[in-house]
């Protein structure tokens, strides 16, 4: 079974400041893994995945995450908060096999303070 | 907008009632997939369509059932509603049934239960 732990439920950042969102991964098999942003009132629009090829993935609005396997993790991270960046942050696995459903995490909310 | 839609938007209904929720994948799309947001239960995966059979089956009560058409919209039948079923239900699709492939979420239907 698959399954991915945010730690962190609520992060705080100042605009300008580096954002590190943390997510742990537990997989039998090497896993993909994505990060997913929702914002009030809205669906779930994905940021970047992670396929086994770069261990460095760079996705939209200058988010990017490194999957290290030694540590089974996938952070998040972006140099410089925007105040647009304040949302609920979601990390995801997918499995292998034929049940490609994705297992989230609980979350993190992230506001950014001006 | 990712280009799945969903309809409707909003549901207010009482127990024991019976809803259907609909879905349109993204042009081209094959594979579609449905999940509940709760507060108490996060996001969890209900069950996955791939050209119009069942592919997975997560934690979707047997009040809940679902299908796939020819013209690969999606429907999800909630019946004899309980309070602890409102949430926000999301659909999903992606190109084909691979883990790798991204999965695109509609802006959700808020379902009700009073």
């Amino acid at each position: 079974a698959q399954s991915v732990t945010q730690l962190g439920s609520h992060v705080s950042v100042s605009e300008g400041a580096l954002v590190l969102l943390r997510c742990n991964y537990s997989s039998s098999v090497p896993p993909y893994l994505f990060w997913y942003v929702q914002y009030p009132n809205q669906g779930l629009q994905l940021l970047l995945k992670y396929t086994s090829a770069a261990t460095l993935v760079k996705g939209i609005n200058g988010f990017e995450a490194e999957f290290k396997k030694s540590e089974t993790s996938f952070h998040l991270t972006k140099p410089s908060a925007h105040m647009s960046d304040a949302a609920e942050y979601f990390c995801a696995v997918s499995g292998r096999g034929s049940n490609y459903k994705l297992t989230f995490g609980k979350g993190t909310l992230l506001t950014v303070n001006p | 907008d990712s280009g799945v839609t969903q309809t409707p938007k909003h549901l207010i209904t009482a127990t024991g009632q019976r809803v259907t929720l609909r879905c349109s994948p993204r042009s081209g799309d094959l594979s579609v997939y449905w999940y509940q947001q709760s507060l108490d239960q996060g996001l969890q995966f209900l069950i996955q369509y791939y050209n119009g059979e069942e592919r997975a089956k997560g934690n979707i009560l047997e009040r809940f059932s679902a299908q796939q058409f020819p013209d690969l919209h999606s429907e999800l039948n909630l019946s004899s509603l309980e309070l602890g079923d409102s949430a926000l239900y999301f659909c999903a699709s992606s190109v084909g049934g691979q883990g790798t492939n991204e999965q695109y979420f509609g802006p959700g239907t808020r379902l009700t239960v009073t």
